[in-house]
């Protein structure tokens, strides 16, 4: 069955520290797609990475960067030098090839960039 | 607007009252999903439209619950005789693409509906 566990339900550190978002996924498929997803106070999710399950190469983009592991099933979500309007809760969710039909989400993390 | 428009964007309702949710995706999208977000959660899914067609509506939590896209574009989430645990935001998504769980997505800011 698909799961998607993000253990830190809330996270604060001062501006300019590096932080690090965890998510630990299970899935039985092979083929799959995992994501990043941004919700600001306003409420809307905000895209911000899908991977598939076949590119393990890290990537970066800008101040975010994204560390994934299929050996120990993780996709970590780091931030660094934090800004304020980091400020938000952060999903990570996953779908499996073929399940096309939906997106299943982790609880969140909720981060607060502190002036 | 080039993005998701979901209204109204607050619905208070009585016990017992029906409400209808509506959601605009962005023009040519083919997937649509609906979400539900209670407090302090994340989006758990309700049901997936391509185009006009309903392939999945097994989040739905009970048959007082009920989808339509009639056109294929606008989309509306209806809830008859709403109860208390009915309160909650309900996201609305879009995607261009027919595999739309496996693409980008593109959401609404929600209707936070709270039922007294």
């Amino acid at each position: 069955a698909q799961k998607v566990t993000q253990a830190q339900t809330e996270i604060s550190v001062v501006e300019k520290e590096d932080v690090t978002l965890d998510c630990v996924y299970e899935t039985r498929d092979t083929t799959y797609y995992l994501f990043w997803y941004k919700q600001p106070p306003s409420g809307e999710l905000v895209f911000l990475i899908r991977r598939n399950s076949f590119d393990e190469q890290n990537e970066i983009s800008g101040r975010y960067s994204w560390n994934f592991q299929k050996s120990t099933s993780s996709f970590n979500f780091t931030i660094t030098a934090s800004q304020v309007v980091d400020s938000a809760v952060y999903f990570c969710a996953l779908s499996e090839e073929g399940r096309d039909d939906k997106i299943i989400f982790g609880k969140g993390t909720r981060l607060h960039i502190l002036p | 607007g080039a993005g998701v428009s979901q209204s109204p964007r607050y619905k208070v309702a009585k016990r017992g009252q029906d409400v209808a949710l509506r959601c605009d995706p962005i023009s040519g999208h083919v997937s649509l999903f609906w979400y539900q977000q209670a407090l302090g959660q994340g989006p758990e899914f309700l049901t997936y439209f391509q185009n006009e067609a309903q392939l999945d509506k097994s989040g739905l939590p009970s048959d007082r619950f009920f989808a339509e896209r009639p056109e294929g574009s606008v989309s509306t989430l209806k809830i008859q005789r709403t109860q208390q645990e009915d309160s909650a935001v309900y996201l609305c998504a879009s995607s261009q693409s027919r595999t739309g769980g496996n693409e980008k997505l593109f959401f609404g800011s929600g209707t936070q509906l709270s039922v007294l």
